[in-house]
């Protein structure tokens, strides 16, 4: 009940182009659900967070769309740039409702995106 | 970025040998975590810490244990390296919970053999 699963494991993506990377949970006392990006040899960074009180948030060209009945919740990259070129994690956290804030990452997603 | 090192950034030991990872932040952060990544796995965490001294474990904390002695400073010991723990190895630490940001250390990567 505590795992995140994340698909798909890798993604191809053309410059211009929209990727999309999905997670579900099957703890429905999850409270905090951020997505972290990794470039290779670097530690993750914090990309954007959201609570399930919202369905849509967005910052830039990162929007995380979260459907609350589902159990699902999705990164959607708008004009995907080289640049983006990176690995992906979602994760999801008791962040509000405990004093740990544990984190629970998803297996991660590497996405390429195509000059 | 925060402040955040770890050291050694690459180690290389035998099976049965103990390992101590460092993980040094300068925020004055509250929290800190052990993470490792494997592929396939993602990040699991190990142990965490809620201040000084307070400690506890995490989804993998069989064969590792942690000491926390200064807010500062986060050490993770491999009791008796396996090869089951080759593995990079991530330190983490935030302000608090809620809203606030987990910021991750470059990483350690340890091969055992």
């Amino acid at each position: 009940q505590q795992q995140v699963k994340q698909s798909p494991q890798s993604l191809i993506v053309q410059k211009g182009g929209i990727s999309i990377i999905n997670c579900a949970y099957e703890n429905t006392a999850f409270d905090y659900f951020p997505w972290y990006q990794q470039f290779p040899g670097k530690g993750p960074a914090l990309l954007i967070a959201i609570r399930p009180d919202v369905s849509e948030k967005k910052e830039g060209r990162f929007t995380i769309s979260f459907n609350k009945s589902a159990k699902q919740f999705s990164l959607h990259i708008m004009d995907s740039q080289p640049g983006d070129s990176a690995t992906y994690f979602c994760a999801a956290s008791l962040s509000f409702s405990s004093n740990t804030g544990k984190l629970i990452f998803g297996q991660g997603t590497t996405l390429q995106v195509k000059p | 970025d925060a402040g955040i090192t770890q050291s050694p950034r690459h180690k290389v030991t035998e099976t049965g040998t103990p390992v101590t990872l460092r993980c040094h932040q300068t925020e004055n952060h509250r929290y800190m975590y052990w993470y490792r990544q494997d592929p396939g796995h993602g990040l699991r965490l190990i142990h965490y810490s809620y201040g000084v001294k307070d400690t506890d474990k995490g989804e993998v904390s069989d064969g590792y244990s942690v000491s926390r002695s200064k807010t500062e400073d986060f050490l993770l010991t491999l009791e008796s390296a396996t090869s089951s723990q080759t593995s990079v190895y991530f330190c983490a630490s935030s302000r608090g919970t809620g809203w606030e940001t987990q910021y991750f250390g470059p990483g350690t990567r340890l091969l055992v053999l």
